[in-house]
């Protein structure tokens, strides 16, 4: 049962253009809102996060939007990077109980 | 600080035998988890740790895989025996508390890629 979803595996998007990775989820429980980020052979790093309360959290290049109604977070990067070339994994919690998505794999070719 | 620590980082070994995964968490930190990631289910939270005792371990596949915390700074996931279909990249973390906020965010350990044969 996976309560938390990113349905596309990869994403491919041209350097200085937009990034936008879609998360949606089942438990209308979940509270908080987390993007991580993980290069190949590290583990995944803190990226961005969203408590429910809001729509909208933004940190530099990095945007993530919440759709409580329609249950489906966003991150959204721009302009995106070479650098920005990772698998990102949006995880959802509500008290004790943080579930992740299977990933997207994010690849911004120069 | 180091970071996360496990060990081994990768561990290739046989069906049916006994494969034990370390970590060693962020000095300071209260809760401790063990992910497994698989291509078909990202990231599955396998058990966590609070202050060295077990809270959930409803994530835990099956009665094959334990996890123990001895101390503070030492916790080790065991397979035995093992199965192929347990392959996978296991993740520890750790984390001041289960808030809300983002001082108590996760931070993960390299991983131990684990193949089964």
């Amino acid at each position: 049962d996976q309560q938390v979803k990113q349905n596309s595996p990869s994403l491919s998007v041209q350097e200085g253009r937009i990034s936008i990775l879609n998360c949606d989820y089942t438990n209308s429980m979940f509270d908080y809102f987390l993007w991580y980020k993980k290069y190949p052979a590290e583990g995944p790093t803190f990226l961005i996060s969203i408590s429910s309360i809001k729509d909208k959290n933004e940190d530099g290049r990095f945007t993530v939007f919440l759709n409580k109604s329609a249950k489906h977070l966003s991150l959204h990067i721009v302009p995106s990077q070479p650098g920005d070339s990772a698998v990102y994994f949006c995880a959802a919690s509500e008290g004790n109980d943080m579930r992740f998505g299977a990933g997207t794999r994010l690849t911004v070719k120069p | 600080d180091a970071g996360v620590i496990q060990s081994p980082r990768h561990e290739v070994t046989e069906m049916g035998q006994e494969v034990t995964l370390r970590c060693k968490p962020i000095s300071g930190h209260d809760y401790l988890f063990w992910y497994r990631q698989t291509m078909m289910r990202g990231l599955e939270l396998l058990i966590y740790f609070n202050n060295n005792v077990p809270i959930d371990d409803s994530g835990m596949p099956e009665d094959r895989f334990s996890a123990k915390m001895p101390n503070a700074s030492f916790s080790t996931l065991k397979i035995q025996p093992s199965e192929p279909r347990d392959s996978a990249v296991y993740f520890c973390a750790s984390s001041l508390a289960l808030g809300r906020q983002e001082t108590d965010t996760q931070y993960f350990g390299p991983g131990t890629r684990l193949t089964v044969l």
